[in-house]
């Protein structure tokens, strides 16, 4: 089974700290995905990356940003948290479709950042 | 940048009765997903639809695309208690597969 994997289920950080977030996947998936959640808003990308080093925004990037060093592990930074970046943050990670296979999504277990 | 709505955000039914969700993007779709999240749980892969026009089911789910791959429907026959939950569409574009999320129908079932 794919497993992917986020470092905290829960965080509680202060205004202004920089805050990272980690995601690890074990199944050699090329695309990683940070989402937040908010209710009502669904899931809201913020970055996308298709390879190591490679990234690109998705719709709400303002104030993060993020890191893709390794292959398996994708971190998203805050990098001054605010008190609206309060949020469940969900990783994922796919296969790209030009492998011709299955490319759903597997979600890690959410880390919900409480920003005080 | 791509959209991808998502009606009715919340549907209340008593136990068999049907339910529908639409899903509608601004652009035209590579392929599209539909995901389940239980209650504090994390969104968890259903289908996956590709062709235009294309229809599959999964039991009492029966899942479209649309013939100019922009829309997709998930429809659920006599509703069971443990169909509640949130469930989401995603339109994949491009050729990394970057999923767009709608925003949800929550569902909740009655007894």
């Amino acid at each position: 089974d794919v497993k992917v994997t986020q470092s905290s289920r829960y965080l509680v950080k202060r205004t202004g700290e920089k805050v990272f977030l980690e995601c690890v996947q074990d199944m050699d998936h090329e695309n990683m995905f940070w989402y937040r959640q908010d209710p009502g808003l669904g899931l809201r990308l913020i970055y996308f990356s298709y390879d190591v080093k490679m990234k690109e925004k998705g719709d709400i990037p303002e104030g993060y940003s993020v890191s893709r060093e390794k292959k398996e592990r994708f971190s998203l930074i805050l990098e001054s948290a605010s008190t609206n970046q309060t949020s469940m943050y969900l990783c994922a990670s796919s296969l790209p479709r030009e492998q011709l296979l299955r490319t759903e999504a597997f979600f890690g277990q959410g880390t919900r950042l409480t920003v005080v | 940048g791509q959209q991808v709505m998502q009606i009715p955000q919340y549907q209340h039914v008593q136990e068999g009765e049907d339910f529908t969700t639409y899903c509608n993007s601004s652009t035209t779709l590579s392929n599209i997903q539909w995901y389940k999240q239980r209650p504090g749980g994390h969104p968890v892969f259903l289908i996956q639809l590709v062709k235009s026009g294309e229809v599959k089911k999964q039991k009492r789910l029966t899942f479209q695309f649309g013939e100019a791959k922009k829309n997709s429907s998930l429809h659920i026959t006599a509703t069971q208690t443990t169909d509640v939950g949130t469930y989401f569409c995603a339109g994949g574009a491009g050729g990394y597969n970057k999923l767009i999320f709608g925003a949800g129908t929550r569902l909740a079932v009655h007894p």
